[in-house]
C-alpha cells in the first residue's frame, strides 16, 4: 500500500496566529511531497514541491515566506501557513510520490483551515 | 508548461449507464496519466493509469484509453452505481516531477 497521514483535519483559529500541517508517508519513503489548495468544486491548485533535504519549489505566486515548507525526513513533510489571514482560508492537501519516474502520488486526507 | 484540459464539467447519468471523461493535453511529451476519484471532503484517490507505451487499460468497471496521436485520454466507467459519483481528475506528467491536472468532472449517477 501507500497510505499517506495528513494532520491535523481541521483547524480553527484567529487571524494572525500560524498553523503547521503534518504530511507522513507511512510505509513508504517518499523524496518528493507536494502541497495543494483547494478551493471549493475546484482543481487541486499545485502550492510547491518539496524534496527531502533542500528548499522547497514553490509555484509562481506562492509566497514562501507566507507558506513555510520543511521536508526533513523522507517521511515527513511540514506546511506552516505564518500569521493566516481569514483568505488563507482553505483546503490544504498533501501528497507523496514514491521514488521518481513515472508513479503516482499519494494524498493525504486534506486539512480544512478555518481562519476567523 | 502542460496544458490540461477536462470535460465536461459535470455529468449526471442514470445508474447502470455508462460515463464518459475526456481530457486533452498539449506536450506531446507527455508520457503518464493517472485518473483520481475525489469523494466531498475526501483525499483523491488513484483509480487508474496509463503510461505512453500502452493505448488501453481496463480494471474491472473502469478503464482509461490514451490517444497519443490526438493528445487525449478518457476515462470510461461502464455500469455505473450510486458510489461512483464524485469528482474525477485527470493528470498529466513526463517524467519530471509535476502533475498538470484538469479542472476536474462532477459525476452524479442517478438511482
Amino acid at each position: 500500500g501507500a497510505v499517506v497521514s495528513q494532520h491535523p483535519s481541521r483547524v480553527i483559529c484567529k487571524s494572525g496566529t500560524s498553523v503547521k500541517i503534518e504530511c507522513r508517508s507511512l510505509d513508504f519513503q517518499a523524496t518528493t511531497m507536494f502541497w495543494y489548495r483547494q478551493f471549493p468544486k475546484k482543481s487541486l491548485m499545485l502550492m510547491a514541491t518539496s524534496n527531502e533535504g533542500s528548499k522547497a519549489t514553490y509555484e509562481q505566486g506562492v509566497e514562501k515566506d507566507k507558506f513555510l515548507i520543511n521536508h526533513a525526513s523522507l517521511t515527513l513533510s511540514t506546511l506552516t501557513v505564518t500569521s493566516a489571514h481569514p483568505e488563507d482560508s482553505s483546503f490544504y492537501i498533501c501528497s507523496a510520490r514514491k521514488g521518481t519516474g513515472l508513479q503516482p502520488q499519494h494524498f493525504g486526507d486534506g486539512t480544512r483551515l478555518s481562519i476567523l | 508548461g502542460e496544458n490540461v484540459e477536462q470535460h465536461p464539467s459535470t455529468l449526471s447519468v442514470q445508474e447502470g449507464d455508462s460515463a464518459v471523461i475526456k481530457c486533452t493535453y498539449s506536450d506531446s511529451a507527455s508520457n503518464y496519466f493517472p485518473w483520481y476519484k475525489q469523494e466531498l471532503g475526501k483525499r483523491p484517490q488513484l483509480i487508474i493509469d496509463i503510461r505512453s507505451n500502452v493505448g488501453e487499460k481496463k480494471d474491472q468497471r473502469i478503464a482509461v484509453t490514451l490517444n497519443k496521436t490526438a493528445k487525449h485520454f478518457s476515462l470510461h466507467i461502464t455500469e455505473t452505481q450510486p458510489e461512483d459519483s464524485a469528482v474525477y481528475f485527470c493528470a498529466a506528467i513526463y517524467t519530471g516531477n509535476q502533475f498538470y491536472f484538469g479542472t476536474g468532472t462532477s459525476l452524479t449517477v442517478i438511482p
